[in-house]
């Protein structure tokens, strides 16, 4: 049980440059969601989806695409890259129904965009 | 909306004092709320959260947090700071279970 993994962790683009992160659970969870990190900023979501074909925006979802054909994965897009999205990416997933239950978080992707 | 507000980016305690952290959030309902610890280069770990139930919660690693309606507060407390305490803490409030806020996060340092 490899809980929620995150590819690559570490990824330098140039602006206007297009990347897929990828982010996979093993947990059956229906529920996963994208993150960034920012200093001063703690975390905001970009997307989520609380199941195979349903995903919805979250605080800061201009730039990044998602989608969601599959229970495992929810790959998150970037276009066309931008400085202003250097980041640390998390991935995390819980189980749906009961939806106080634990979030869990994937190592993360650092990405710099120059 | 809903936003949660930490106060004090940055806290230190000498090993052996009490840690107190701090979290204030806004909602228009009763929320459900989160504190979640980061070492450096990882991510978060669910330390405790608030699902309506009791309004003092217990987490792990001993530490515990007191939602009070009145004050909008859930602030985190151990009795006693360990070294292998030093982290990032982030309180976060999600009213729906879907949408989650996080605080702007508490780096927490331990003196030996």
């Amino acid at each position: 049980n490899a809980g929620v993994t995150q590819t690559p962790k570490f990824q330098v683009l140039k602006t206007g440059q297009s990347m897929t992160l990828q982010c996979a659970q093993d947990m059956n969870h229906e529920y996963m969601s994208w993150y960034r990190q920012d200093p001063g900023m703690g975390l905001r979501l970009i997307h989520y989806s609380v199941g195979a074909g349903i995903t919805d925006q979250g605080e800061v979802p201009n730039g990044y695409n998602v989608s969601r054909s599959t229970t495992e994965d929810f790959p998150l897009r970037l276009l066309s890259a931008a400085p202003s999205q250097t980041s640390v990416y998390f991935c995390a997933s819980r189980p749906s129904g009961r939806n106080t239950d634990t979030q869990y978080f994937g190592p993360g992707t650092r990405l710099t965009v120059l | 909306a809903q936003s949660v507000t930490q106060l004090g980016s940055h806290v230190s305690v000498s090993e052996g004092a009490l840690v107190l952290l701090r979290c204030n959030y806004s909602s228009s309902v009763p929320p459900y709320l989160f504190w979640y610890v980061q070492y450096p280069n990882q991510g978060l770990q669910l330390l405790l959260k608030y699902t309506s139930a009791a309004t003092l919660v217990k987490g792990i690693n001993g530490f515990e947090a007191e939602f009070k309606k009145s004050e909008t507060s859930f602030h985190l407390t151990k009795p006693s700071a360990h070294m292998s305490d030093a982290a990032e803490y982030f309180c976060a409030v999600s009213n729906t279970g879907n949408q989650f806020y996080f605080g702007t996060g508490t780096s927490l340092t331990v003196i030996p």
